[in-house]
């Protein structure tokens, strides 16, 4: 079966950082996707990682470790805007087919 | 900046009717997808679909389902006879060809309210 975790909520304050885990047992594995969600929007593309270790972009991070099912998003001077809800999603085939976690609700704090 | 778009933002239909929803993917792009977020839910794969033919589909994606590219432009998902269950926002996205290229691109979405 698909397995994925991201805690529900989490708070963080405007200029902080946070990091967001996403643990992942799944019976095919071809990449993972972060992507951001406003509510009642639909989501946006963030970041996708299929090798080990940190990819960078702007002020967003994401990081694999395929040996350890395990994922984290790392968001750095957190602004207003940045809060969302942060879906994680694995690509369990090469075809396409993705399992989507519940997202993670962040709210940001001045 | 080109976009994904999709009609109608929100239809309301009679269980046992059929609708069907529509999306324009970027021009250029060759993968196409439908998804679907019941309300305060996760989002769903229903349907993966590349050179005119579905690559993959979900266990949500039976009978009742089908995905059609009628022209050059619109790529539709039609519900043949809609259940009560099937109230949900139905998200198409597309990507561009490529093995570098993984980001999909979101349409905004259609809410279908099932009555």
């Amino acid at each position: 079966g698909q397995n994925i975790d991201q805690p529900t909520e989490m708070t963080a304050t405007e200029g902080a950082i946070v990091q967001i885990n996403c643990t992942y047992q799944t019976s095919g594995f071809n990449g993972l996707f972060w992507y951001q969600q406003h509510a009642g929007e639909a989501p946006t593309f963030l970041s996708y990682n299929v090798l080990d270790g940190l990819e960078e972009k702007g002020r967003f991070s994401s990081f694999l470790s395929r040996s350890k099912g395990y994922s984290y998003l790392l968001l750095k001077e957190l602004q207003m805007k940045d809060s969302a809800s942060y879906l994680c999603a694995v690509k369990d085939t090469n075809a396409g087919k993705s399992t989507f976690g519940d997202g993670t609700t962040l709210t940001v704090k001045p | 900046e080109p976009e994904v778009t999709q009609t109608p933002s929100h239809q309301v239909t009679q269980m046992g009717q059929e609708v069907i929803l529509r999306c324009v993917p970027i021009s250029n792009h060759l993968y196409f997808y439908w998804y679907r977020q019941i309300l305060g839910q996760k989002v769903e794969f229903l349907v993966s679909f590349y050179n005119n033919e579905i690559s993959e589909k979900s266990e949500i994606f039976d009978d009742q389902f089908s995905v059609e590219r009628p022209d050059g432009s619109n790529f539709t998902l039609k519900i043949r006879s809609t259940k009560l269950e099937d109230s949900a926002m139905y998200f198409c996205a597309s990507r561009a060809q490529g093995l570098n290229n993984n980001e999909q691109f979101f349409g905004p979405g259609t809410r279908l309210t099932v009555l």
